[in-house]
């Protein structure tokens, strides 16, 4: 499968604890994004990469989010101290940096609950 | 920053009938793109539009960019249940997604 896979499919944890998020992209791709999705809402954009350069984050990120793509291949996104409102799907995307843009192929995404 | 918004939120129809979900935006796009979500699912990229005035179909589907592009439409003819799901519309400059239109069809 030559998807986008993201890891783990579901995450359960306590309130103030800190969860890690894995995203693998097309392996072609060069670009790579995080979104956040509640219930009836669009993907909320977190942040973009392009290679291992993070080049924008949302200004609605607070600092208790972080997110690194070290060799420009895989991300991963750090909550810390998780909160209540935390909880939603958080969605990994990948393209192929081009002009015009091109379209994002999304993985299934990580499930987060906070009990 | 880019405001996308997308009209109506909601949509029921009977199998058959047609629908269309508007997209619009507060500025100037350089290109759009629709994605499609199944219930459960992920996000599943529809088409991209670039031009003014663009028009693609994709079988049962119009899809249209504004002369201005500043908005764009989705067109479903003769609604199966298979088009259940939310359709998002994305100014790809911003990577900003609308809340989607969410299309349910009665059988």
């Amino acid at each position: 499968d030559t998807g986008v896979s993201q890891d783990p499919r579901h995450k359960i944890t306590k309130r103030g604890q800190n969860v890690t998020f894995r995203c693998d992209p097309i392996s072609e791709h060069n670009r790579l994004y995080w979104y956040r999705q509640t219930l009836g809402q669009g993907p909320e954009f977190l942040t973009y990469f392009q290679n291992e350069a993070q080049l924008e984050k949302s200004r609605l990120l607070s600092d208790r989010f972080s997110a690194e793509r070290p060799k420009g291949s895989f991300s991963t996104l750090e909550i810390q101290r998780t909160e209540q409102g935390d909880s939603a799907m958080y969605l990994c995307a990948s393209s192929f940096m081009a002009d015009p843009d091109q379209p994002q192929h999304f993985g299934d995404g990580t499930r987060l609950s906070i009990l | 920053g880019q405001q996308v918004m997308q009209i109506p939120q909601y949509q029921h129809v009977q199998e058959g009938e047609d629908f269309t979900t508007y997209c619009n935006s507060s500025t100037t796009l350089s290109n759009i793109q629709w994605y499609k979500q199944r219930p459960g699912g992920h996000p599943v990229f529809l088409i991209q539009l670039v031009k003014s005035g663009e028009v693609k179909k994709q079988k049962r589907l119009t899809f249209q960019f504004g002369e201005a592009k500043k908005n764009s439409s989705l067109h479903i003819t003769a609604t199966q249940t298979t088009d259940v799901g939310t359709y998002f519309c994305a100014g790809n400059n911003d990577m900003r997604f609308g809340a989607g239109t969410r299309l349910t069809v009665k059988p």
